[in-house]
């Protein structure tokens, strides 16, 4: 069975810049889940996405949005980019509702902002 | 809010020597999960407790699930190199939030 991808893997924007990231979960699951990760914050939640409805939201700006497609597949937009945005975004796929059961991690994109 | 504290935040040991990082939820969980990732790499699933006072173990790791459910805590036996890495704790909450712990990043000296 294929793994999460995400594309791209890697991301170079200016700010003010926009950028969408994409994730396409393992066959069958229905929820994506989105995290930003830095070096200082860890794993923070951004939203998480189950047959197309956000189910939750972490406490991020509205710079950064998502959607979830009729194939499980998930998009994450963030608007007008700042230099702080500048992490790995992981998404991360599941069966049930994420936190019900394990998670599947993609292989992260890699956003730099200059 | 609900928050997942976890420490150490870093724990340097000598290959054979043990490891032990510890979760606390402010507020009572409905389960725990673990995570490992490895430097450069993604975090990758070791395990799920739901019951209270629950343990597992897989080989060299014992997990446990506290009586009251707001702490865990992971044990690695004996660290070899291959356990370097950041060790995560996440839990869902009772009002359906997911949370992740700030992580315990592990070396270990051959």
């Amino acid at each position: 069975k294929a793994g999460v991808t995400q594309t791209p893997r890697y991301l170079i924007k200016t700010r003010g810049q926009q950028v969408t990231l994409s994730c396409s979960p393992i066959s069958g699951h229905r929820s994506v889940s989105w995290y930003q990760q830095t070096p200082g914050q860890g794993l923070q939640f951004l939203f998480e996405y189950f047959s197309e409805t956000q189910r939750n939201k972490g406490n991020f700006p509205g710079r950064f949005s998502g959607r979830q497609f009729s194939n499980s597949r998930s998009e994450m937009n963030v608007s007008t980019l700042e230099l702080g945005d500048s992490a790995l975004y992981l998404c991360a796929s599941s069966f049930r509702d994420h936190g019900y059961n394990e998670q599947f991690f993609g292989p992260g994109t890699r956003l730099t902002v200059l | 809010g609900q928050q997942v504290m976890q420490i150490p935040q870093y724990q340097h040991v000598q290959e054979g020597e043990d490891f032990t990082t510890y979760c606390n939820s402010s507020t009572t969980l409905s389960n725990i999960q673990w995570y490992k990732q490895r430097p450069g790499g993604h975090p990758v699933f070791l395990i799920q407790l739901v019951k209270s006072g629950e343990v597992k173990k897989q080989k060299r790791l014992t997990f446990q699930f506290g009586e009251a459910k707001k702490n865990s805590s992971l044990h690695i036996t004996a660290t070899q190199t291959t356990d370097v890495g950041t060790y995560f704790c996440a839990g869902r909450s009772d009002f359906n939030k997911f949370y992740f712990g700030s992580g315990t990043k592990l070396n270990v000296k051959p």
